[in-house]
């Protein structure tokens, strides 16, 4: 079956730092990705959909500026937190399209963020 | 806007019992896609079950099926036999075209817990 890899698992950084967390497609190649953001006990909040060689589109709310999402290549996307803050400390969960369908997503196991 | 609504935000039913998570959804779709995820303590998402909406048989995979009632728009999952393993956040999705792009719209989840 399709695997997503999300590295780093954990990060902890200081405040005013910034982390990259990496999603890689591992045995397909992902026009498509996705980035969610899961706080504690609720559901998924889509930030951003990235397609490969193209800018990230960002949802509603999400500051472009803070969360960079550069999908360089058909198995990478990378999620940037810039200037981190404790606020920005969250599970942050990233998604590859299925290149076979339009409609099945897979997901990486996501990276636990704690800003200090 | 399309929105997913899911009512029962924990449910606990003893071990080999059937249980039956509900999902409502609101759209002016015709064709749609929906589909049940389960997020378990390691919070790695999995998917469990999709329906086409343009197929009127319910979808069923092993212990898992599905009451899609497209005109009530409903979309309840079944567990039989539940098992210890079951237990874990359920969140019912919906499918959807935003500009170029299929997003999922997500419900607030269930947590499921099967006691032994």
């Amino acid at each position: 079956g399709a695997v997503v890899s999300q590295h780093p698992s954990r990060v902890i950084c200081k405040s005013g730092t910034s982390v990259k967390i990496e999603c890689r497609s591992l045995d397909f190649q992902a026009t498509t990705m996705f980035w969610y953001r899961q706080f504690p006990k609720q559901s998924l909040m889509l930030m951003a959909t990235s397609n490969e060689g193209s800018k990230a589109t960002y949802e509603q709310g999400v500051e472009k500026d803070k969360f960079l999402i550069n999908h360089a290549s058909l198995t990478l996307s990378t999620l940037t937190v810039t200037s981190a803050h404790p606020e920005d400390s969250s599970f942050y969960i990233c998604s590859a399209r299925d290149p076979g369908t339009f409609y099945e997503q897979y997901f990486g196991p996501g990276t636990r963020l704690t800003v200090t | 806007a399309q929105t997913v609504t899911q009512s029962q935000p924990e449910m606990s039913v003893q071990e080999a019992e059937t249980v039956t998570l509900s999902c409502t959804y609101d759209t002016s779709e015709s064709n749609y896609y929906l589909f049940w995820y389960k997020q378990p303590p390691s919070r790695q998402m999995i998917l469990v079950i999709r329906q086409e909406a343009y197929k009127q048989q319910n979808a069923t995979e092993n212990r898992f099926s599905v009451n899609f009632q497209k005109a009530a728009k409903s979309f309840s999952l079944k567990i039989s036999d539940s098992q210890l393993g079951d237990t874990a956040m359920y969140f019912c999705a919906f499918m959807t075209k935003v500009d170029s792009n299929y997003q999922l719209i997500w419900g607030a989840g269930t947590k499921l817990i099967i006691k032994p």
